[in-house]
C-alpha cells in the first residue's frame, strides 16, 4: 500500500544551520510530492510541492527535490531561522488524490 | 494561495452534545473538501472526502453517522459530531482542492474540540 516515513524528531538546530528533513515514499503510479508546514495552534500551510522526477520545488529558502529512482523528497533549508520551528509534513499524492501523511518532524531552532 | 477558514477555532462542550464545524473557502471554489483529525504531536487521520452535491466518502473505521459531513455548496462544508464523547477530543482539519491542480489541498486552520 501507499506509506510515506518520515525522519523522527525533534530535530534541533541552532539559528544559520543547515536542515534536511528526511522522506522517503511508497506510492502508486507517479504521486505529486508535498511539503506541508505546520506552526503551533494552526492548520497545514502549502510549502513546496513537485509533479514529476527531478523537479525542485522550492519556497521561503527551502528546497526538496523529486527523486524517482529512491522515491524520496528530502526537504533542504541552508540557514534555519527560529522563525523555522514547526512541525514539518511529507505527503505524497497518487493518482486518488488522498493525501498520505506522514508523521511529522518537528523542528526546534534556537537563537 | 488559496484562503481556507474554519469556525469556530475552538470549542469546548459537555458530553452528549451535538457540535458543528465549519470550513469555507474564502477566495475559490472547492470541488472536493476533505476533513481530517489529529491527535496531539500525530499525523493526520482522514476521515471522509465529499464533493459538492453527493454524499461524502468515509474512510474505514470512521462513523457516518456520528461524523456528519455536509457539503452545501462549493464553498462551504460542515462537520457535525453528533453526541460527542471525550475520546472525540480531537483538533479537526478541512482541507479543500479547487485552484492550483486537483492534487493540491488547501487546509483551515483546525479546530480544537474538548468534550468533558
Amino acid at each position: 500500500g501507499n506509506s510515506v516515513t518520515q525522519m523522527e524528531g525533534p530535530v534541533t538546530l541552532s539559528e544559520e544551520a543547515f536542515l534536511t528533513i528526511n522522506c522517503t515514499y511508497t506510492a502508486t503510479g507517479y504521486p505529486s510530492l508535498f511539503w506541508y508546514v505546520q506552526y503551533p495552534g494552526e492548520g497545514l500551510q502549502l510549502l513546496l510541492k513537485a509533479t514529476k522526477a527531478d523537479d525542485k520545488g522550492s519556497n521561503k529558502g527551502f528546497e526538496a527535490t523529486y527523486r524517482k529512482e529512491t522515491t524520496s523528497f528530502h526537504l533542504e533549508k541552508g540557514s534555519v531561522q527560529v522563525s523555522d520551528s514547526a512541525v514539518y509534513f511529507c505527503a505524497p499524492v497518487p493518482g486518488t488524490y488522498k493525501y498520505i501523511f506522514g508523521t511529522g518532524t518537528r523542528l526546534k531552532v534556537l537563537a | 494561495g488559496a484562503v481556507v477558514s474554519q469556525h469556530p477555532s475552538w470549542v469546548i462542550c459537555k458530553s452528549g452534545t451535538s457540535v458543528k464545524i465549519e470550513c469555507r473557502s474564502l477566495d475559490f471554489q472547492a470541488t472536493t473538501m476533505f476533513w481530517y483529525r489529529q491527535f496531539p504531536k500525530q499525523s493526520l487521520m482522514l476521515m471522509a472526502t465529499s464533493n459538492e452535491g453527493s454524499k461524502a466518502t468515509y474512510e474505514q473505521g470512521v462513523e457516518k453517522d456520528k461524523f456528519l459531513i455536509n457539503h452545501a455548496s462549493l464553498t462551504l462544508s460542515t462537520l457535525t459530531v453528533t453526541s460527542a464523547h471525550p475520546e472525540d477530543s480531537s483538533f479537526y482539519i478541512c482541507g479543500q482542492v479547487g485552484i492550483g491542480g486537483a492534487d493540491t489541498q488547501y487546509f483551515g486552520p483546525g479546530t480544537r474540540l474538548t468534550v468533558l
